[in-house]
């Protein structure tokens, strides 16, 4: 019954190594976001797809792609991991993009890279 | 209990009593706000919601209240539970994109029994 499920939830890796979170919705949202919080808790959107098409493209380094094969789901692929890439990521979805709208959250995966 | 937002990210409160997190936004068109709960292992999940044309806003034990004249928001949760123990966060959006509304640092509320 979870509205927006994200795996792994944990994922302990190496610097250099490359990993996939992957992200799926049952609310039959639109529109799919990826957040990053870091150890401080300070929450910031990293990217947002509505219907299988990139708006937000927050300063990322493009090591991380965003990949969503349809509008339930959105992955998140990071290339050659850093130490400060370690952090919570949230995947999170709306019924739409618009400003009112309000955001699901997942659970979060905690990434630490070692 | 009261918090000063950013100043004091921690507010501890005795069961039963009202608590109020306080916060200072950043841009004077914002015209939506949001705040969120976090609890411990979770993902945020949201409260309550209220736009730039009213002041208050009320929802079950919990009120928004917005000033936009000296820009800050905040959150009265009555007769506060353990169960609202959790990092509280506010957000503002000032365009026309969900996904653009920004956070604030949070403020931990813990409950003591």
């Amino acid at each position: 019954d979870t509205a927006v499920s994200q795996t792994p939830k944990y994922l302990v890796t190496q610097m250099g190594n490359d990993k996939s979170i992957k992200c799926e919705q049952n609310l039959g949202h639109d529109t799919m976001y990826w957040y990053k919080q870091d150890s401080k808790k300070f929450l910031k959107i990293m990217f947002s797809y509505n219907n299988k098409e990139l708006i937000i493209n927050e300063t990322v380094p493009n090591r991380f792609s965003p990949k969503s094969p349809d509008k339930a789901h959105l992955n998140l692929h990071i290339n050659s991991l850093e130490l400060g890439d370690s952090a919570v990521y949230f995947c999170a979805s709306s019924q739409d993009w618009g400003s009112g709208n309000t955001i699901y959250f997942g659970e979060g995966s905690w990434l630490t890279v070692v | 209990g009261e918090s000063v937002g950013l100043h004091l990210p921690t507010l501890s409160v005795q069961e039963g009593d009202n608590s109020i997190i306080n916060c200072a936004y950043s841009n004077s068109a914002s015209d939506y706000f949001i705040w969120y709960k976090q609890e411990s292992g979770k993902g945020p999940q949201f409260i309550i919601d209220i736009r730039s044309n009213m002041d208050k806003r009320q929802g079950q034990r919990v009120t928004v209240l917005l000033n936009k004249t000296v820009k800050h928001l905040s959150l009265q949760i009555a007769a506060t539970q353990p169960g609202d123990s959790a990092v509280y966060f506010c957000a503002e959006n000032w365009g026309t994109n969900a996904g653009k509304s920004t956070f604030g640092d949070g403020t931990t509320l813990t409950v003591k029994p």
